[in-house]
């Protein structure tokens, strides 16, 4: 059974940093790519960041570019997020999801991990 | 990276069939066939229900049903029951970016 498990979400002060962590099974993880989507309180899905299996690829979206960065280990069967400059409008639940192979779509996601950002 | 244009909210009575729009550009629905659907119960993570504009995944009742014209794409649910009543979002695929539609909600009447 595929599972994406989340963690790392907290209560920080604008500014500051937090590092978000998700972990895989049920699947050959490094086969995979895997993403990054978030949603605020109350509002709709929005794409955050995206690395394939090897972490050749990455992408992020304009709002997060030179902030957050997503990275992965195969080892442990994981990718991150590590957030820094933490704004107030970056308070969403953040969930992984697992890239379905070849049509870009994401076909697993996780929980999700809520992250607030006080001002 | 502008969000996909989707109506607010849309309805139907059990058994009616309703359809929901995804208006996009020429850089991401009407550029790629990677266009997907994604339904969310309250509290829920959302859940995978078309991908590559008109394929259900295994387990999504053939109720629901994909299509694309254009820039346009649009989700189709007929013999509307009650447990369909949720958020619905699409997504498409724009080159080295995702984006989302801002969501519609669906009620069951």
């Amino acid at each position: 059974e595929v599972q994406l498990v989340e963690s790392g979400g907290d209560l920080v002060q604008s500014g500051e940093s937090l590092r978000l962590s998700c972990v895989a099974s049920g699947f050959p993880f490094s086969s995979y790519n895997m993403n990054w989507v978030r949603q605020a309180p109350g509002k709709g899905l929005e794409w955050v960041s995206h690395i394939n299996g090897a972490s050749r690829t990455i992408y992020s979206a304009d709002s997060v570019k030179g902030r957050f960065t997503i990275s992965r280990d195969n080892a442990k069967n994981s990718i991150y997020l590590q957030m820094n400059s933490l704004r107030a409008e970056d308070t969403a639940v953040y969930y992984c999801a697992r890239d379905q192979s070849g049509d870009y779509s994401f076909d697993y996601w996780g929980q999700g991990t809520l992250v607030t950002v006080s001002s | 990276q502008s969000a996909l244009t989707q109506p607010p909210s849309a309805s139907g009575s059990p058994g009616q069939s309703v359809t929901i729009s995804c208006t996009g550009t020429s850089s991401d629905v009407g550029g790629y066939n990677h266009v997907s659907w994604y339904q969310q119960h309250p509290g829920k993570a959302p859940k995978l229900m078309i991908y590559e504009v008109n394929q259900r995944p295994s387990g999504v009742p053939d109720r629901f049903s994909g299509s694309k014209s254009g820039n346009t794409a649009l989700l189709t649910v007929s013999g509307l029951q009650a447990e369909d009543e949720a958020d619905y979002y699409c997504n498409s695929f724009a080159g080295s970016s995702w984006v989302f539609g801002g969501g519609t909600k669906l009620t069951v009447l």
